[in-house]
């Protein structure tokens, strides 16, 4: 299993430049989750997904966006690319709840700034 | 890479020491805690997990302690070494919701 794999590893964008990272996962997890990390913090969840076809925010949603059309994939998107938004992004899938555990697997990460 | 370490707390042990690391979580009712380990540019990584129903969990050279009565999470790592070098966090979750709530992080700087 390759795991949770995600690209590009880097990327600088322009202010107001759009994008799509890319996410997927080879496990047949249910479950799969944006975060983004600023520098000396925690993990802030942008975005999850439950399963394919079903998305809902966290606790930074704004200026993002989201789709799960396949149990693999969960990209997310940045239509209008601001200079906030320059973070590292990671994505992380999981077992469902009735598997019994929480834990979440996550990519190596997208290093995204913006200018 | 970039560092994910600046203005985090940071504990320095010599290689060979015993390490504690804390961690205060903020939901009372949190019933699942993992702690994850993040070297420099790369993503968290499990490193072991503990129920509610359990005040201890052992796992290879590391131990967490959970107190639910202060909501209080400890990681101990055994005979430090410098490959433990990176940021612990920890994460609380409850049962029946599909998120985790990570915590700001601890720097573990190992010296040979």
């Amino acid at each position: 299993n390759a795991g949770v794999t995600q690209t590009p590893k880097f990327r600088i964008l322009k202010i107001g430049q759009s994008m799509t990272l890319q996410c997927t996962q080879d496990m047949n997890h249910n479950y799969m989750y944006w975060y983004r990390q600023d520098p000396g913090m925690g993990l802030k969840l942008i975005y999850y997904s439950v399963g394919a076809g079903i998305t809902d925010k966290g606790e930074v949603p704004n200026g993002y966006n989201v789709s799960r059309s396949t149990t693999e994939d969960f990209p997310l998107r940045l239509e209008l690319a601001a200079p906030s938004q320059t973070s590292v992004y990671f994505c992380a899938s999981s077992y469902s709840v009735f598997k019994g555990t929480d834990t979440q697997y996550f990519g190596p990460g997208t290093r995204l700034t913006v200018l | 890479g970039e560092s994910v370490g600046l203005h985090l707390p940071t504990l320095s042990v010599q290689e060979g020491d015993n390490s504690i690391i804390n961690c205060a979580y903020s939901n009372s009712a949190s019933d699942y805690f993992i702690w994850y380990k993040q070297e420099s540019g790369k993503g968290p990584q499990f490193i072991i997990d503990i129920r509610s129903n359990m005040d201890k969990r052992q796992g290879q050279r590391v131990t967490v302690l959970l107190n639910k009565t202060v909501k209080h999470l400890s990681l101990q790592i055994a005979a430090t070494q410098p490959g433990d070098s990176a940021v612990y966090f920890c994460a609380e979750s409850l049962t029946g919701y599909s998120t985790l709530t990570f915590g700001k992080g601890t720097m573990l700087l190992v010296s040979p």
